[in-house]
């Protein structure tokens, strides 16, 4: 596709279920990341994807967050028993690796009620 | 890891005036300093980066400059117009990592 795609783009959900939030990067590029923003706050980094390699996993927040990159395209990041403080906009962003610049989905908004 | 520090969180200018978004990153090994523009509801976009062997680049009305001995860069806006307004966001990149400063609001009021 012409730019990095995310699904859902708003998903309210209840206090302790799961939720899976979905990016489909650039074709070709190799380098994935997973943010999170919260309101008013940066950007937070949760996980990277590089190729064929084990993923970076130390921005992830707790042992409920997980993330799987399926023959080095899609990305899902999975979030269980989820909690109110989980509430965010999930920001995914697909590169070529050591270019530098970051391509932006435009993000799933997680509510958790 | 890399700590990078923004300020500052708001900013207004009127239209027509520059505006100045200052950050500093921690270590020393950072080598690729983006921008990213952020528009209410939207994805954040890069605008400009600037690489550790160049001290400033121009791009129109927008430029970035980096001090590495003392570890800051800022960016720069000229003539500053309302589609300005947005978040911007810098970021220190060490290898493939990415670490985000925390926002700057700008506000250009017509």
């Amino acid at each position: 596709g012409a730019g990095v795609s995310q699904s859902p783009s708003n998903k309210v959900t209840e206090k302790g279920k799961d939720v899976e939030l979905r990016c489909d990067p650039i074709s070709g590029h190799t380098a994935l990341y997973w943010y999170r923003q919260s309101l008013g706050q940066g950007l937070e980094f949760l996980i990277y994807f590089q190729g064929n390699s084990a993923p970076d996993k130390s921005g992830l927040p707790s042992d409920r967050f997980s993330a799987e990159r399926t023959g080095g395209s899609v990305s899902t990041l999975t979030i269980q028993r989820t909690q109110q403080e989980d509430s965010a906009v999930y920001l995914c962003a697909s590169s070529l690796a050591r270019t530098g610049e970051l391509f932006f989905g435009e993000g799933s908004r997680l509510t958790v009620l | 890891g890399e700590n990078v520090e923004q300020h500052p969180s708001t900013l207004s200018v009127q239209e027509g005036d520059s505006a100045v978004i200052k950050c500093t990153y921690s270590d020393s090994a950072s080598n690729y300093f983006p921008w990213y523009k952020q528009e209410l509801g939207k994805r954040p976009q890069l605008i400009i980066d600037i690489r550790s062997n160049v001290g400033e680049k121009k791009d129109q009305r927008i430029a970035v400059t980096l001090n590495k001995t003392a570890k800051h860069f800022s960016l720069h806006i000229t003539e500053t117009q309302p589609e300005d307004s947005a978040v911007y966001f810098c970021a220190a990149s060490l290898g493939n990592q990415f670490y985000f400063g925390t926002g700057t609001s700008l506000t250009v009021i017509p």
